[in-house]
């Protein structure tokens, strides 16, 4: 049981490059979510899916794109990478039903430059 | 939407002493309040959640007190150990899917 898994761990992209982060839960969850994280500014939501089929904005959307591609999998995508991009991204799963635990992956280290 | 404000954004103390967190939120409707501990370069990890029907919540050496009139929650640490540095959030959620709305994060450091 490997919980919510992410790939890459890092990457460096240049401004204007593309590219999709991947996420993975393997406990059946209903609902994900995709976060960034900088310094002095917590965690913040830029897209959730709360089930298969469905994503819905956060609260920094703007740049990026979603796919639920089945229950298990929800990447995330930067169709031009911007240099305020660059961030710490974290995936997260709970089973959806009303407010309870968020389990989230290891993280994904994006620098932009 | 709702806003979480978290204080302080680093904290020092001594092995042994105790450690206070606390945040606020602006969205009554809010009624699950989790804290989150984040060592370096993991993602966050629950550590003890309150629902808006209890006023109190302990786990062994920690604790949580939410104030749903003042719309304010803290955490608490007793006997703080080296192992307890690492940073924390506070979040606030239970309207929609589960969603949450975290705090900006404390540096909680412990010196032996």
């Amino acid at each position: 049981n490997a919980g919510v898994t992410q790939t890459p761990k890092f990457q460096v992209l240049k401004t204007g490059q593309s590219m999709t982060l991947q996420c993975a839960q393997d406990m059946n969850h209903n609902s994900m979510y995709w976060y960034r994280q900088d310094p002095g500014m917590g965690l913040r939501l830029i897209y959730y899916s709360a089930s298969e089929g469905t994503t819905d904005k956060g609260e920094v959307p703007n740049g990026y794109n979603v796919s639920r591609l089945n229950k298990r999998e929800f990447s995330l995508r930067l169709e031009s990478a911007a240099p305020s991009q660059t961030s710490v991204y974290f995936c997260a799963s709970s089973d959806g039903t009303g407010a309870g635990e968020q389990y989230f992956g290891p993280g994904t280290r994006l620098t932009v430059t | 939407g709702e806003n979480v404000e978290q204080h302080p954004s680093t904290l020092s103390v001594q092995e042994g002493d105790s450690a206070v967190i606390k945040c606020t939120y602006s969205d009554s409707a809010s009624n699950y309040f989790p804290w989150y501990k984040q060592e370096l370069g993991k993602g966050p990890q629950l550590i003890i959640d309150i629902r808006s029907n209890v006023g109190e919540k302990k786990d062994q050496r920690i604790a949580v007190t939410l104030n749903k009139t003042a719309k304010h929650f803290s955490l608490h640490i007793t006997e703080t150990q080296p192992e307890d540095s690492a940073v924390y959030f506070c979040a606030a959620g239970g309207t929609s899917y589960g969603k949450l709305t975290f705090g900006q994060g404390t540096i909680l450091t412990v010196h032996p």
